[in-house]
């Protein structure tokens, strides 16, 4: 069963702080995502990433960076955190095909 | 782009009858389609996936349908348990390299015993 990690589970921090969410995939795919899942709106996709190195911005990147730095982790940057991006973000890995996601971190921005 | 209707967006049925959540999209391109579940506090858990080549896939006392002329995919709980009370989405995905999921918005399922 592929395998998708992330880090922390619960995080609440301060408007205008910086903000670093973990996610590893230990199933050897190219794709990895970052959502945010929010009551009225589904998931809704941030950045997503082909491999180490790379990013593509997804439909809601406003106010986000992510950074993929191996094939297993890819990282999602609040650096600015508003109240907005108070949210339940995912983390997902796939190949073309099947997509598996994370357990979810909860975000609070206060 | 690539849009997502789901319907219904709350769903309740007493224990052993079926439930159905349809969703609709809008790119005929569309070739990968998924269904998750979300138990409360947990991520999504995929059910099913199917490709576009399919109109009908089983497993496990669930039904996909995928209909490409109306572009609609539906999933069908037969004898639906307490246990099956989630949040489904559906999800698509086109034939392009990114593998980018489209969601629906979901269907809060709820079993009555």
């Amino acid at each position: 069963e592929a395998a998708v990690t992330q880090s922390p589970r619960n995080k609440v921090t301060v408007t205008g702080g910086n903000v670093t969410l973990s996610c590893r995939q230990t199933n050897s795919h190219n794709y990895m995502y970052w959502y945010r899942q929010d009551t009225g709106h589904g998931l809704r996709l941030i950045h997503y990433s082909y491999g180490a190195g790379n990013l593509q911005i997804g439909d809601v990147p406003d106010g986000y960076k992510a950074t993929r730095t191996t094939q297993e982790d890819f990282f999602l940057l609040l650096e600015l955190a508003s109240p907005s991006q108070t949210s339940l973000y995912f983390c997902a890995s796939s190949d073309v095909g099947d997509e598996y996601f994370g357990p979810g971190t909860r975000l609070t921005v206060l | 782009g690539e849009q997502v209707e789901q319907r219904p967006p709350h769903l309740s049925v007493p224990e052993g009858d079926s439930a159905v959540i349809i969703c609709t999209y809008t790119d005929s391109a569309t070739a990968y389609f998924y269904w998750y579940k979300q138990e409360p506090g947990a991520g999504l858990q995929l059910l099913m996936s199917v490709f576009s080549n399919v109109d009908r896939k089983e497993e496990q006392g669930l039904t996909v349908l995928l209909n490409k002329k109306d572009k609609q995919l539906s999933l069908n709980l037969t004898a639906a348990h307490p246990g099956d009370s989630a949040v489904y989405f559906c999800a698509v995905s086109d034939q392009g390299g990114s593998a980018k999921l489209i969601f629906g918005e979901g269907t809060k399922l709820t079993v009555s015993s």
